[in-house]
């Protein structure tokens, strides 16, 4: 069975401040996918990343930025400067190559950046 | 683009009334989600349409629960009769997913379910 742990509930940092969400996922399928949603206080989910298990690269973008080590089976990802409207909840996400999309959530990080 | 649009935003019924859904997936996707979110459970698959067929509906809680895709621009969840736990938010999502492919899926705003 697949299973994403996201073991930090909370954070609150304040502005400017660089902050990592940890994500960590568990499959013993050798092809997948990770995704980085974000939930903002108005509620909607909005798509960040994906990330497919054959390509370790880290990715940038912008203040953004992904770690994908298989070695450890994790997905972090980590705002530089962090501001007030990255304030959200973040969830990670994992699917398998033949299933269709159906992603497996974590339980998500709840970000407060105080000003 | 409008993205994936849900209807209504809130819905506040009593128990045993029953309730539905609507979802309008991305022109163009041929894949669409229903997932439901407590602060129990966290985010959970109900079930998931691919070319209008239901694909893999395990995540159904039970009975009561049920969803059609009529055509590719339209899809409801029901639920009847309802009961206080069912209480939620219900998000609908779409991708353009291909056999052996994956990509990102888009989430609708969401409904909002309380039931008194």
């Amino acid at each position: 069975a697949q299973k994403v742990t996201q073991a930090q509930t909370e954070i609150s940092v304040v502005e400017k401040e660089d902050v990592t969400l940890d994500c960590v996922y568990e499959t013993r399928d050798t092809t997948y996918y990770l995704f980085w949603y974000k939930q903002p206080p108005s509620g909607e989910l909005v798509f960040l990343i994906r990330r497919n298990s054959f390509d370790e690269q880290n990715e940038i973008s912008g203040r953004y930025s992904w770690n994908f080590q298989k070695s450890t089976s994790s997905f972090n990802f980590t705002i530089t400067a962090s501001q007030v409207v990255d304030s959200a909840v973040y969830f990670c996400a994992l699917t398998l190559w033949n299933q269709g999309g159906k992603l497996i959530f974590g339980q998500g990080t709840e970000l407060s950046v105080k000003p | 683009d409008a993205g994936v649009i849900q209807s209504p935003r809130h819905e506040v019924t009593e128990m045993g009334q029953e309730v539905t859904l609507r979802c309008k997936p991305i022109s163009g996707h041929n894949s669409l989600f229903w997932y439901r979110q407590t602060m129990m459970r966290g985010l959970e698959l109900l079930i998931y349409f691919n070319n209008n067929v239901p694909i893999d509906d395990s995540g159904m809680p039970e009975d009561r629960f049920s969803a059609k895709m009529p055509n590719a621009s339209f899809s409801t969840l029901k639920i009847q009769p309802s009961e206080p736990r069912d209480s939620a938010v219900y998000f609908c999502a779409s991708s353009p997913l291909a056999t052996g492919e994956n990509t990102e899926a888009f989430f609708g705003q969401g409904t909002r379910l309380t039931v008194v």
